[in-house]
């Protein structure tokens, strides 16, 4: 089945920073997405990006679909961006999600 | 806008007790998956249901047991529970089969003691 790889597994950052988050995966996706673990452990849905780019706010997201990788960009971080990082995509069934084990950021004011 | 909703939200259960989750997918979503999240791990998927038919199981013990019913809302039966059981479980749905968007619910924390 489809490996799904984010790096780096730790991330701290000062206040105000910039960081750059990757997921590999070893397989074509019909679908990729990015969720941000808060630390009550909601999954907040962040992007739905199988392909292209997409901006919201200070946080963007590319993927190559055809290098098989994606990015997530946080720009001017706050201390409200700690949390897990997760990178998921759809299985070749189409019936599942299939996880990374995700980027812990941590971000200190 | 209408989320996935989840009940109960906190649950604590003794070792072999049975226990049952629910979930109410996001109004026309006929899709609904199942993931178990141990304490420090990733999601991992459980079973899906499209059209109230089980489309996908994953790594779902057979002491689980789920369905989506003609409302499209789905419970996850859990029996003989175990310590290994405690994690947060979360039910996510989508419209149709194949690469759309999932919408997650808040969770369900399951505690077994």
């Amino acid at each position: 089945g489809i490996q799904v790889e984010q790096s780096p597994p730790d991330l701290i950052l000062q206040e105000g920073a910039n960081s750059t988050l990757r997921c590999n995966f070893s397989d074509s996706v019909n679908n990729l997405q990015w969720f941000h673990q808060n630390p009550w452990g909601q999954l907040i849905n962040l992007f739905y990006i199988p392909s292209g780019t997409k901006q919201n706010g200070r946080l963007s997201a590319t993927t190559v679909a055809t290098e098989r990788y994606s990015l997530l960009y946080i720009s001017s971080s706050q201390t409200t961006d700690s949390g897990v990082y997760f990178c998921a995509a759809l299985n070749q069934a189409g019936t599942a999600l299939i996880f990374g084990k995700g980027t812990t950021l941590s971000v200190s004011s | 806008a209408a989320g996935v909703i989840q009940s109960p939200r906190h649950l604590i259960k003794e070792k072999r007790e049975t226990a049952t989750l629910k979930c109410y997918p996001i109004p026309r979503h006929d899709t609904v998956y199942w993931y178990q999240q141990g304490p420090g791990q990733d999601p991992q998927f459980l079973i899906s249901f499209y059209e109230k038919m089980q489309s996908d199981k994953g790594s779902i013990p057979d002491r689980f047991s789920a369905q989506q019913f003609s409302d499209y809302h789905s419970e996850l039966n859990m029996s003989s529970l175990e310590l290994g059981d405690s994690a947060l479980y979360f039910c996510a749905s989508t419209f149709g089969q194949g690469g759309y968007e999932q919408y997650f619910g808040p969770g369900t924390r399951l505690t077994v003691t």
